[in-house]
């Protein structure tokens, strides 16, 4: 069974500072990241996805992913109030069309 | 108005009764997948349909069915609710010829089974 672990958090960190958001995930043929924010109450929506190994960068968040380690993280800079809420991994596994999802990582970035 | 739309949006009903969640979409995506969402235990695929002849199962489609209807409509149905069924409901679309992955969620179907 494939997994995609998370830390459940809550995750707290000062406005302006960096926010680091970390994933694990079993199936080693898995080719394609992603990344999802959910506020409370409301649907998941994608922010980033990664396929090679190394950064990449948007704005301020940065998805970094290292293959050998089969580990994902997201990087959040500047954190901002707005940045407090879920965030949830999945990956595509080797073949699939499905998204296997983690449980998520609550942040809370404090004023 | 929303792209993707769930109905009814909030449902409290009782055990053993037929429940079925609708969902519909104007992104013109041939795909569509229904999930659950449960505190702790993050989201989970129920069933998928990748165009109108085309249905499976998920993860956890045991005791749900689904029907598409349309390009445009995918039902999922409770044929006898029980309360670990209890759960936020997501339907989400997605464009097989845009990135794999990215999902498009409606706003969700908060079902309670008392």
């Amino acid at each position: 069974q494939k997994e995609v672990e998370q830390n459940s958090g809550p995750l707290s960190v000062p406005e302006g500072a960096i926010a680091s958001l970390n994933c694990t995930y079993s199936d080693r043929g898995s080719q394609s990241f992603f990344w999802y924010r959910q506020y409370s109450g409301k649907s998941p929506e994608l922010i980033m996805f990664i396929y090679s190994n190394g950064d990449k960068e948007d704005g301020r968040f940065t998805a970094q992913l290292n293959k050998a380690s089969q580990y994902v993280s997201l990087l959040i800079r500047d954190s901002q109030p707005s940045d407090s809420a879920t965030y949830l991994c999945a990956d595509t596994g080797a073949g699939s069309y499905q998204l296997t999802f983690g449980k998520g990582t609550k942040l809370s970035v404090i004023p | 108005d929303a792209d993707v739309t769930q109905t009814p949006r909030n449902r409290i009903t009782k055990t053993g009764k037929r429940i079925m969640l609708e969902c519909s979409q104007t992104k013109g995506h041939d795909r569509m997948y229904w999930y659950r969402q449960d505190p702790g235990l993050g989201l989970r695929l129920i069933y998928y349909s990748f165009d109108v002849k085309d249905i499976n199962k998920g993860e956890i489609s045991d005791g749900y069915s689904v029907s598409r209807q349309a390009q445009a409509k995918f039902s999922l149905s409770l044929e006898s609710a029980i309360p670990n069924q209890t759960a936020l409901y997501f339907c989400a679309t997605s464009d097989p010829w845009a990135l794999p992955g990215e999902l498009f969620f409606g706003e969700g179907s908060r079902l309670t089974v008392l």
